[in-house]
């Protein structure tokens, strides 16, 4: 069955560093991958999507990977603040417009 | 960006009561909304596919008698939980696709007591 594993539960880090949290797939060829945020209490938000035929994406102090052979996605956030501590998912899809699978998400904190 | 509300943000009911939840696409419009459904410290799972014009579809293990969807407009899907009971409760997140990606409610946290 498909199967998304976000392998960190859970991620501490200091502010100013660089935060790394991972996504791996199994029996699923997605077209797209996706990052959200979600607070507590609310609904996720989303932050960057990658495509299959996409290594690499960024946005501000945001980047991801993609890497179809190893079934593996890679979410950075660099120079971290407490502001971005949250919890991150990462979700699947393989056609735009189709509901997603999500990972269990990991949960990052980040301290001054 | 595409925004997605929910209403109501908070519900508590009694046992063996129906509970509606709206969730509406604010500035775009959307054929297909999805719902969810997430308990603490889990993921996200999928419920139903909300169709507008058509029946819902729902995902295996989901009752469509007990959660009753109507996809009343491009803007406009419902879901309704009917007489719930205490392991309804839990936090129900719609969402709607817009261009390539998704854009989800703020979410309703349900309490059936």
């Amino acid at each position: 069955s498909q199967k998304i594993e976000q392998n960190s539960e859970a991620l501490n880090i200091q502010e100013g560093k660089t935060a790394t949290l991972t996504c791996n797939y199994t029996n699923y060829s997605p077209a797209y991958l996706q990052w959200y945020r979600q607070d507590p209490g609310r609904g996720p938000v989303f932050l960057l999507l990658i495509r299959e035929n996409e290594k690499e994406k960024r946005k501000e102090r945001l980047k991801v990977t993609f890497d179809t052979t190893l079934k593996q996605s890679l979410f950075h956030i660099t120079a971290s603040q407490p502001a971005d501590s949250a919890t991150y998912l990462c979700a699947l899809d393989n056609q735009a417009g189709t509901a997603l699978i999500f990972g269990k998400g990991t949960t990052l904190s980040v301290s001054s | 960006g595409a925004v997605v509300s929910q209403h109501p943000s908070r519900v508590i009911c009694k046992s063996g009561t129906s509970v509606k939840i709206e969730c509406r696409s604010l500035d775009f419009q959307a054929t297909t909304m999805f719902w969810y459904r997430q308990f603490p410290k889990q993921s996200l799972m999928l419920m139903a596919t909300s169709n507008e014009g058509s029946k819902a579809t729902y995902e295996q293990g989901v009752e469509k008698d007990k959660f009753l969807i109507n996809h009343a407009s491009l803007t406009l899907s419902t879901l309704t939980v009917t007489s719930a009971h205490p392991e309804d409760s839990s936090f129900y997140i719609c969402s709607a696709p817009f261009l390539e990606t998704q854009y989800f409610g703020p979410g309703t946290r349900l309490l059936v007591l």
